[in-house]
């Protein structure tokens, strides 16, 4: 079963730029998330999808940060204009339902420089 | 609200010797609780999982057990190896499955 994949690996760019990044979840889950795991700290969950709806997207950054899953499947993360402090590793993980029990498999992460 | 505290790193051990990562989580209602796994270089991998009081989560040697009374899941293993070296992430999953990590504890397994 493939897993979750991410692109791309790496990215530097300078402050006020954008910068997008793409996930492809495990076939079938329903469920896809992003995470924020600044250097030394855990992951900080963004923003979480239900299928193509938004089910918790609390601690995303609004006035900067915007995602989409268009169609349920594919998501994208994008940052316009990107501050100094949103370097760090940008994750994706799926999981088949949004239940408690439900393992979350994460994709590679983006490493995101800003400079 | 939902939270997580892990001990501290770096955690250096040789080879062999008995590891063990304290985890304790404050959560509403009842979560189910996780291990997660980073190796150099890699994504989050799931090391172990329990979902109820009293369950015992293992992998790969490692244990955890879901300590309802003192609110903890600490992470053992009797005999690490050098292959063991990664950070670990102790995680809860609330109502929703959102989860929530600790930040993580470095262990450097030397021969």
């Amino acid at each position: 079963e493939a897993g979750v994949a991410q692109s791309p690996r790496y990215k530097i760019i300078e402050k006020r730029q954008s910068v997008a990044f793409w996930c492809n979840p495990i076939s079938g889950h329903a469920t896809l998330y992003w995470y924020q795991q600044i250097l030394g700290q855990g992951p900080k969950l963004l923003i979480q999808f239900q299928n193509n709806g938004v089910v918790d997207d609390s601690q995303l950054p609004k006035d900067r940060f915007s995602a989409e899953r268009l169609k349920g499947v594919d998501s994208t993360l994008k940052i316009q204009p990107a501050k100094l402090e949103d370097s760090a590793v940008y994750l994706c993980a799926s999981s088949l339902e949004a239940r408690g029990l439900d393992t979350q498999y994460f994709g590679p992460g983006t490493r995101l420089t800003v400079l | 609200g939902n939270s997580v505290t892990q001990m501290e790193g770096p955690v250096t051990l040789s080879e062999e010797a008995f590891l063990t990562i304290n985890c304790t989580y404050t959560a509403t209602g009842y979560p189910s609780l996780f291990w997660y796994v980073q190796y150099p270089g890699e994504g989050l991998q799931l090391l172990l999982k329990a979902t109820k009081a009293d369950d015992k989560g293992s992998n790969k040697g490692f244990e955890a057990t879901y300590r309802k009374e003192t609110t903890s899941f600490h992470l053992e293993k009797g005999s690490v190896q050098v292959s063991d070296s990664a950070v670990y992430f102790c995680a809860l999953s609330s109502t929703g499955n959102q989860f929530y990590f600790g930040t993580g504890t470095s262990l450097t397994v030397i021969p």
